[in-house]
């Protein structure tokens, strides 16, 4: 079956514009969670969401935000956006929330902010 | 808070010599632990994982122990081959795949 996609693979924005990006998870999967890789801080949680409703967020700025559909399929939007927004972003979708659940990966977006 | 500690890296290698990759966590609770391998350009796969205490996962010849005694999930190859070069990211999660919580990651260079 079809992994996580993730769209686009590649973006380049300018400071102080928005970008929305997007991750279809596997089918079935209804948990997709975010996660930003930068050189200097790792892979660090950004939001989760389940049945369309968020339900974890890390220690991130309100300019990020994101929102998940009907379909499981989930958005991501950084507003205002900072050189330091810099990275690659990833999603994970897992098909549910209990203690063992395993969470597949997409390849990721790579942002650059100029 | 809940947070893994894993060797600093990059770790050079010649093929056929044997891994060792230390990760240490601590948590409030009972977590599930993982290991995740990100080749170049790529996202990240899971390599294997380990639910409880003694257990020991294990996938194309690696392989680590949940030990919860030291709090540890080493990660161990007995022969390294140069396709194995990439990052390797020891994981937590206390509530399944949501929200995990991944180490530095380390990265490996295995020279032919």
């Amino acid at each position: 079956k079809a992994g996580v996609t993730q769209t686009p693979r590649y973006l380049i924005k300018t400071r102080g514009q928005q970008v929305t990006l997007s991750c279809s998870p596997i089918s079935g999967h209804r948990s997709v969670s975010w996660y930003q890789q930068t050189p200097g801080q790792g892979l660090q949680f950004l939001f989760e969401y389940f049945s369309e409703t968020q339900r974890n967020k890390g220690n991130f700025p309100g300019r990020f935000s994101g929102r998940q559909f009907s379909n499981s399929r989930s958005e991501m939007n950084v507003s205002t956006l900072e050189l330091g927004d810099s990275a690659l972003y990833l999603c994970a979708s897992s098909w549910g929330r209990g203690p063992n659940t395993e969470a597949f990966f997409g390849q990721g977006t790579r942002l650059t902010v100029v | 808070g809940d947070s893994v500690t894993q060797m600093e890296g990059p770790v050079t290698l010649s093929e056929e010599a044997f891994l060792t990759i230390n990760c240490t966590y601590t948590a409030t609770g009972y977590p599930s632990l993982f290991w995740y391998v990100q080749y170049p350009g790529e996202g990240l796969q899971l390599l294997l994982k380990a639910t409880k205490a003694d257990d020991k996962g294990s996938n194309k010849g690696f392989e680590a122990t949940y030990r919860k005694e030291t709090t540890s999930f080493h990660l161990e190859k007995g022969s390294v081959q140069v396709s194995d070069s990439a990052v390797y990211f020891c994981a937590l999660s206390l509530m399944g795949g949501f929200k995990t919580i991944f180490g530095a990651g380390t990265r490996l260079f295995v020279k032919a």
